[in-house]
């Protein structure tokens, strides 16, 4: 069956450090991945897209590699800050649909 | 510009009652999406439209939900005969075309409680 993983539901750091989040697909050939962020009573909000020819994306503090060989995306938050708390969610489209396929997410707290 | 709105920001029905959820998309945006999102679970597709068009409805229930995107106006998700089931956010995203290489711009959502 098509699975698409983000392997904690909740991740601790200590602020200036950096926050590392998985994404795992099953059975998934993705075109693109992306990655939004999610704060809570409130839509999610677009942070990056790296297609599937790509290994990293980069935007300030953010970065994104995309192994399809390990159908693994990992996002990572440099330099984190307290501000940075929030659900990330990773999500995919396949070749000739439009539609996102979600992870659950992962809740990033960074404590001061 | 505006982004994606969605009206109402919270709704109570009562099981059997009709539920109207809008959205008006980002100027300029002419293709819509809607999501689910049940508690403790992550977003799930429902439906995709363009104006006067739906292009994937697969994530949709197949009884009670419809949703349509007219010429004019906002796009609108019907849910007839609620259940408490149905109680979740719902949120809106538009994008200017139907690429799978743009990102999605998502509203506030709607969070209807079915009592």
């Amino acid at each position: 069956s098509q699975k698409i993983e983000q392997n904690s539901e909740a991740l601790n750091i200590q602020e200036g450090k950096t926050a590392t989040l998985t994404c795992n697909y099953t059975n998934y050939s993705p075109a693109y991945l992306q990655w939004y962020r999610q704060d809570p009573g409130r839509g999610p909000v677009f942070l990056l897209l790296i297609r599937e020819n790509e290994k990293e994306k980069r935007k300030e503090r953010l970065k994104v590699t995309f192994d399809t060989t390990l159908k693994q995306s990992l996002f990572h938050i440099t330099a984190s800050q307290p501000a940075d708390s929030a659900t990330y969610l990773c999500a995919l489209t396949q070749g000739g649909s439009e539609k996102l396929v979600f992870g659950k997410g992962t809740k990033l707290t960074v404590n001061p | 510009n505006a982004g994606v709105m969605q009206n109402p920001r919270h709704l109570v029905r009562r099981r059997g009652q009709e539920a109207r959820l809008r959205c008006s998309p980002m100027k300029g945006h002419s293709h819509v999406y809607w999501y689910r999102q049940l508690p403790e679970e992550g977003l799930k597709f429902m439906v995709y439209l363009q104006k006067e068009n739906i292009i994937d409805e697969s994530g949709m229930p197949k009884e009670r939900f419809s949703a349509e995107f007219p010429k004019e106006g906002p796009s609108i998700l019907r849910i007839q005969q609620v259940v408490r089931g149905d109680s979740a956010a719902y949120f809106c995203a538009s994008s200017p075309s139907g690429s799978s290489r743009n990102e999605q711009f998502f509203g506030p959502g709607t969070r209807l409680t079915v009592l």
